[in-house]
Order: C-alpha cells, then sequence, then structure tokens
C-alpha cells in the first residue's frame, strides 16, 4: 500500500519564525489533505491540494505529485500554532493513509 | 457548512455500561467514517460507511457496533469495552466519487473507560 512519510517528527520554533514541513508519498494519489491538530484533539483542514499551490493567510502549501511530496510553509509562527501536522493522501479506494504527523511547538 | 457534530465531547464509562457516540454532517456526503485516535498516533479508520451502507470494517472488535440511520447520521454503540479502549474517537465524512474528495472531521469524543 501506499507509505506516506513526514518530516521533521518534531520542531521547536520561536514566535515569528518560518518553518517548512514535508510529506513524501511512495505512489500516485487522487488527493492530498494537510490537517492541523489542536491541543484539544481538533483536526482542522488547511489545505485539500491534489497538486499545485495554494495560500491561506499565513499558510501555504506546494503538492509535486510527479515528484510524489507536499510542503507545509508556515510564516511568522504564533502560539496558536503548536499542535500536530498530518498529511494524509487517498488511495484508489479513496481512504485516507496518514503520516506519522509533525509536532510543532511555538515558544513565545 | 462545511461542519461535522459530534456528540459526546467527552465520556467516562465502566466496563459493563452501553453508550453511544453520536456524528452528524449537513453537507450531503455520502460517505461517513469513524477513526480511533491514540495519544501521539495518526487516526486509524475503523468503519466506513458509503450510501448509508457499511462498507468497510478495519476488524474492529463487536464490543463496537456501527449504525448510520440515514445519511446525515452516524452512531457508534459501545458495550462492554475494555480500558485499553481509552481514546479520541473522530468522525469524518466526505463526498463520494466525482473530483473533490475532502474529508472534514468532527472535534472529538475523548472516551475514558474505567
Amino acid at each position: 500500500g501506499i507509505q506516506v512519510e513526514q518530516s521533521p517528527p518534531d520542531l521547536i520554533l520561536q514566535e515569528g519564525a518560518n518553518s517548512t514541513l514535508r510529506c513524501n508519498f511512495s505512489d500516485s494519489v487522487n488527493n492530498l489533505q494537510w490537517f492541523h491538530q489542536n491541543p484539544w484533539g481538533q483536526l482542522i483542514n488547511l489545505f485539500y491540494i491534489p497538486s499545485g499551490t495554494k495560500q491561506n493567510g499565513r499558510l501555504s502549501a506546494t503538492t509535486v505529485a510527479t515528484e510524489r511530496y507536499s510542503l507545509l510553509y508556515i510564516s511568522s509562527s504564533q502560539t496558536t500554532d503548536s499542535g500536530v501536522y498530518f498529511c494524509a493522501v487517498s488511495d484508489s479506494n479513496y481512504q485516507l493513509i496518514w503520516g506519522a504527523g509533525t509536532k510543532l511547538i511555538i515558544k513565545p | 457548512d462545511t461542519e461535522v457534530t459530534q456528540t459526546p465531547k467527552h465520556l467516562v464509562m465502566g466496563m459493563t455500561n452501553k453508550k453511544s457516540l453520536k456524528c452528524e454532517q449537513h453537507m450531503g456526503h455520502r460517505a461517513m467514517y469513524w477513526y480511533k485516535q491514540k495519544a501521539k498516533k495518526p487516526p486509524e479508520l475503523m468503519f466506513v460507511y458509503s450510501y448509508e451502507k457499511l462498507s468497510i470494517n478495519e476488524s474492529v472488535p463487536s464490543r463496537f457496533s456501527p449504525e448510520c440511520p440515514n445519511s446525515s447520521l452516524l452512531n457508534l454503540h459501545l458495550h462492554a469495552l475494555q480500558p485499553e479502549d481509552s481514546a479520541l474517537y473522530l468522525c469524518a465524512s466526505s463526498p463520494l466519487g466525482g473530483v473533490n474528495t475532502e474529508a472534514f472531521f468532527g472535534q472529538g469524543t475523548r472516551l475514558t473507560v474505567v
């Protein structure tokens, strides 16, 4: 089956810093989503991005489907950005295959 | 409206209790999912309903019993659970087929089995 790898596993930054999170996947996929899981457990949709580039405020994402990776950029980090960021791809049955996540801690 | 609503948010139950988790969406999605998430792990798929019919059961123990009364509602009935079943239970929905299959998640039910 499809394998999804995220890096780095942990990231600690000062408020105001920029960061790049990476998601590699092992096969062609139908779609790719980035989620932020906040400390209360809520999974928040950040981007639905099977290919191309999207931006939403301080966040942007790029997926290069032909090279099987996606990047999530966070600029001017805030403490509320802390949490776990998951990348998930859909297989041929439209089931989500998850990466292990990147735990981000933003220090004030 | 891109909201999936789960109730309750927190649940503590004994090993002999019977309880139910509820999930509701009004996005017209025809696929609904139950996931289980343990601490520091990604969500694990439990069940998938497509057009109100159970299409995937990921070898989940029978003490978990899903039900889809209609296209907007999904329940998870719990009976005789074990302490290791304590986890965050997430409901999700997505369109079936088509170009956009984006999944949306509820805020979860944090379950503690005592």
